[in-house]
């Protein structure tokens, strides 16, 4: 156990449907990120957030939305997803100081996608 | 841009056997680079990380070590165990951000 709860582990969605992703840290962090790691390739980083405020958006397309809540709380909101995203998603978070050098960062055990 | 690069992809070894992996990066301008292990379907676990001015990290069994000017960190497993089996990744924080730039990944099996 992190310290990072992702939820659900799996989910297999069809093109038309919305659904949500959900994370949870109870490390007492102020930044929080997603990834996706598809098969064969490296981590991507999707969204940055520091501060409940988003820092950064990897050019990612808008069929994914994040929303960030509170310091503890991170959501990615999904809808008419593609079979290309498929991917395991995971969040992670640490303590950004400044901008500056930050901790050592935690990861959830990730959800599972599959888009069907 | 940054790149981080792990070779080799794969690596298989018999129980007992030391491990060594390498990780290398374009930029050396980095606040500190982060080794984590990832068991198939899951997520990450950090391993070990080292500030841009530490030069080495130890925790049991693994020993890590940065020389940021020629952009490379090895990770050194002392005797395998086939619980080693794994897939290891390195991932560097550049300077005056927070993001993680991640290499492949080196996939790791520990015979028995």
């Amino acid at each position: 156990e992190t310290g990072v709860t992702q939820t659900p582990r799996h989910l297999v969605m069809g093109m038309t449907n919305k659904k949500s992703l959900k994370c949870e840290q109870h490390l007492g962090h102020n930044a929080m990120y997603w990834y996706k790691q598809s098969a064969k390739k490296p981590l991507e980083l999707m969204f940055v957030y520091s501060l409940e405020e988003r820092v950064e958006n990897n050019s990612v397309p808008s069929r994914f939305s994040p929303e960030c809540p509170n310091s503890s709380h991170l959501f990615l909101h999904l809808h008419t997803l593609q079979p290309e995203d498929s991917a395991l998603y995971l969040c992670a978070s640490s303590q950004d100081r400044a901008g500056l050098m930050n901790t050592e960062a935690f990861f959830g055990q990730g959800t599972r996608l599959t888009v069907v | 841009k940054q790149e981080v690069t792990q070779i080799p992809a794969a690596l298989s070894v018999p129980e007992g056997e030391n491990l060594v992996l390498n990780c290398s990066f374009t930029d050396s301008a980095i606040y500190n680079l982060q080794w984590f292990r990832q068991d198939p379907g899951k997520g990450l676990t950090s391993l070990l990380l080292i500030q841009s001015s530490q030069r080495e990290q130890t925790s049991g069994r693994l020993n890590a070590s940065l020389d940021k000017s020629s952009g490379r960190s090895t990770l050194y497993i002392a005797a395998s165990q086939p619980g080693d089996s794994a897939t290891y990744l390195c991932a560097v924080v550049k300077a005056a951000g927070n993001k993680l730039t991640f290499g492949g990944g080196t996939r790791v099996l520990v015979k028995p």
